[in-house]
């Protein structure tokens, strides 16, 4: 157990639909990142989000966002799905801004959408 | 935009042997941080090593290394006493002044009993 923590670990729905993964950082750790990994893009970063507020955006649509509340764990909201969202989806964190130590990596959420 | 990339997407060794995984990198930055992830088919991602762009010193852990030239933007992962627990993907990532990561696509790797 790497002490971050995802919910669900695995999700299907339909394409259209919205869903919301959930992430509980290790204890500590004060930033929170988002990462997807699908076969044929390989790791992409989403968007980092440092005590609440946002720090750094990757390639994330405009039909996702994302948050982090302020008992540190964050929700990235998935909007107007479509297939090829089906993904996993990480969530890291780690304990500074930067990580510079680099991260601590959930075991993600298996998206599926049919 | 940087970019990482890992010209190997498949590899494997002999338990016991030592393999080497490359991984290049594009960047005009001078200062950065490198990194080596595993993925084992847990799909959990493992930090296995870390590079200082600015230290010359290659960093080491346990049976772990790295071959970093800065100049060729290079950073490859060296294994040593390949052991079975081994096997996994293997991801480079660069981390830039904007603390954004780049990902390399990974390299598979396989150990032979």
């Amino acid at each position: 157990d790497s002490g971050v923590t995802q919910t669900p670990k695995h999700l299907i729905t339909a394409t259209g639909q919205r869903v919301t993964l959930r992430c509980s950082p290790r204890s500590g750790d004060l930033s929170v990142y988002w990462y997807q990994q699908s076969l044929d893009q390989g790791l992409q970063f989403l968007i980092q989000y440092y005590n609440g507020e946002e720090r750094a955006k990757g390639n994330i649509l405009e039909r996702f966002s994302a948050q982090q509340f302020p008992d540190l764990h964050s929700e990235l909201n998935l909007s107007s799905l479509e297939l090829g969202d089906s993904a996993l989806y990480f969530c890291a964190s780690s304990v500074g801004e930067g990580g510079f130590y680099g991260y601590t990596f959930g075991s993600g959420t298996r998206l599926t959408v049919v | 935009a940087q970019t990482v990339t890992q010209s190997q997407p498949e590899m494997s060794v002999q338990e016991a042997e030592t393999v080497t995984l490359s991984c290049t990198y594009d960047t005009s930055e001078s200062d950065y941080y490198l990194f080596w992830y595993k993925q084992p088919p847990s799909r959990q991602m493992i930090l296995v090593i870390r590079q200082e762009a600015y230290k010359q010193q290659n960093a080491t852990e346990n049976r772990f290394s790295v071959n970093f030239q800065k100049a060729a933007k290079s950073f490859s992962l060296k294994i040593s006493d390949s052991q079975l627990g081994d096997a996994a993907m293997y991801f480079c990532a660069y981390r830039s002044k904007s603390n954004q990561f780049y990902f390399g696509t990974g390299t598979s790797l396989t150990v032979i009993p």
